[in-house]
């Protein structure tokens, strides 16, 4: 089983609609989690941290943590063309460790 | 303040060569990782350093890898000899202790031939 698993993709989505992507990981002990949008060709970009349960909303994205259910997902509300990309989920195990271990990634397509 | 600065950006080699991949963190982050990128195997970290020192370094595929870091501002990923399998987009990142948030530089594209 890996550390970090994301729902295979690709996933695909009209443009206004919710993109919902979701990531599991098998550490209990893990205290801060990431969302990172990477476009084709690009690096990495952190978009989303989050580190209590719940949600965390910025602009169009909501960020969803359940430590109890060890998940944590990443909505995207009215998806628009520009949100194409491979999104990659990454958890560290304590907040003064500084090491992540990365999801394989999602790629979404937003079809106009 | 500029990010995460890795050179050079390309770099084609023949097999047998000796690369330098160098990377420049953020100043003021602490910790400072190096990755690798393939379509076949993700983003897989390879060593990770902390106020210079190395951390964990198990990700690094064989001893023809090595890395330093000889100050707070400059690392370097060496291989040596290089291989066909080490063509790859390496990442270096760099982040502050406590958030775990790690900033990513550009990328340097390695095609070995």
């Amino acid at each position: 089983q890996k550390e970090v698993e994301q729902n295979s993709g690709p996933l695909s989505v009209p443009e206004g609609a919710i993109a919902s992507l979701n990531c599991t990981y098998s550490d209990r002990g893990s205290q801060s989690f990431f969302w990172y949008r990477q476009y084709s060709g690009k690096s990495p970009e952190l978009i989303m941290s989050i580190y209590s349960n719940g949600d965390k909303e910025d602009g169009r994205f909501t960020a969803q943590l359940n430590k109890a259910s060890q998940y944590v997902s990443l909505l995207i509300r009215d998806s628009q063309p520009s949100d194409s990309a491979t999104y990659l989920c990454a958890v560290g195990f304590n907040t003064n460790a500084g090491k992540s271990t990365f999801g394989d990634g999602t790629t979404l397509t937003v079809k106009p | 303040d500029a990010g995460v600065i890795q050179s050079p950006r390309h770099e084609v080699t023949e097999m047998g060569q000796e690369v330098t991949l160098r990377c420049k963190p953020i100043s003021g982050h602490d910790y400072l990782f190096w990755y690798r990128q393939t379509m076949m195997r993700g983003l897989e970290l390879l060593i990770y350093f902390n106020n210079n020192v190395p951390i964990d370094d198990s990700g690094m595929p064989e001893d023809r890898f090595s890395a330093k870091m000889p100050n707070a501002s400059f690392s370097t990923l060496k291989i040596q000899p290089s291989e066909p399998r080490d063509s790859a987009v390496y990442f270096c990142a760099s982040s502050w202790r406590g958030y775990n948030e790690q900033f990513f530089g550009p990328g340097t594209r390695l095609t070995v031939l």
